[in-house]
């Protein structure tokens, strides 16, 4: 079946730095979401993608669906202690909506 | 405009006891989602619906697990019975059609 492999696994970074994380896959897909989750909550959503080569900030958070169609990357820039959480990318091909394993970042002031 | 609503929030049973998840849609969103998430893992679709249709259950262990839809809205999730290896956060979440899926908070489910 389809498979998202996100990395990195984790990351530690200092306050105001860029974090850079990616999804890929061997399979084709028609969208991709980022999600954030905190503790104890649902996953929320951050930037959805529709097209190939697309490009979609949403404040701080830019995110590029590949032209491949196979792979997505986030980027946030100048980090602040409230990124810290789960973030998860999301890619939805047949109909089905099926999840990467996370990132999880941690962002020390 | 309200969000997926889910409840219980948490539930503690025993293994072999059965217990039920019911979720919420927003308005107007004919897919709804069920997912699965053990700790430090991404959630794992278990079903997903389009109005009161079953569209993919293919992950669904059907010999324990059960899901309903009844007049396209509102869904519940049974395990019956329940096993330790389920204790995880089942997640419910909708979306227009094939566009941006919104969650719920989420019930955390611990066998013991």
């Amino acid at each position: 079946g389809q498979q998202l492999n996100q990395s990195p696994q984790s990351m530690f970074i200092q306050e105001g730095e860029d974090v850079s994380m990616n999804c890929t896959s061997s399979s084709i897909f028609n969208t991709w979401l980022w999600y954030k989750q905190d503790p104890g909550e649902g996953p929320v959503l951050l930037i959805a993608l529709y097209k190939a080569g697309e490009l979609t900030s949403n404040g701080r958070l830019t995110a590029q669906f590949g032209i491949t169609r196979k792979d997505s990357f986030l980027n946030i820039s100048a980090s602040i202690p409230s990124d810290v959480g789960i973030y998860f990318c999301a890619g939805r091909v047949s109909g089905k909506l099926i999840f990467g394993q996370g990132t999880t970042l941690q962002v020390k002031p | 405009e309200a969000g997926v609503a889910q409840s219980p929030r948490y539930k503690i049973i025993e293994k072999r006891q059965s217990v039920a998840f019911w979720c919420n849609p927003i308005s107007g969103h004919a897919t709804l989602y069920w997912y699965q998430q053990i700790l430090g893992q991404g959630p794992k679709l278990l079903i997903q619906f389009q109005n009161n249709g079953v569209v993919d259950d293919s992950q669904l262990p059907k010999d324990r697990f059960s899901a309903e839809r009844l007049k396209g809205v509102d869904s519940t999730l049974k395990i019956q019975p329940a096993k330790l290896e389920d204790s995880a956060v089942y997640l419910c979440a909708s979306s227009r059609g094939t566009g941006e899926a919104f969650f719920g908070q989420g019930t955390r489910l611990t066998v013991v």
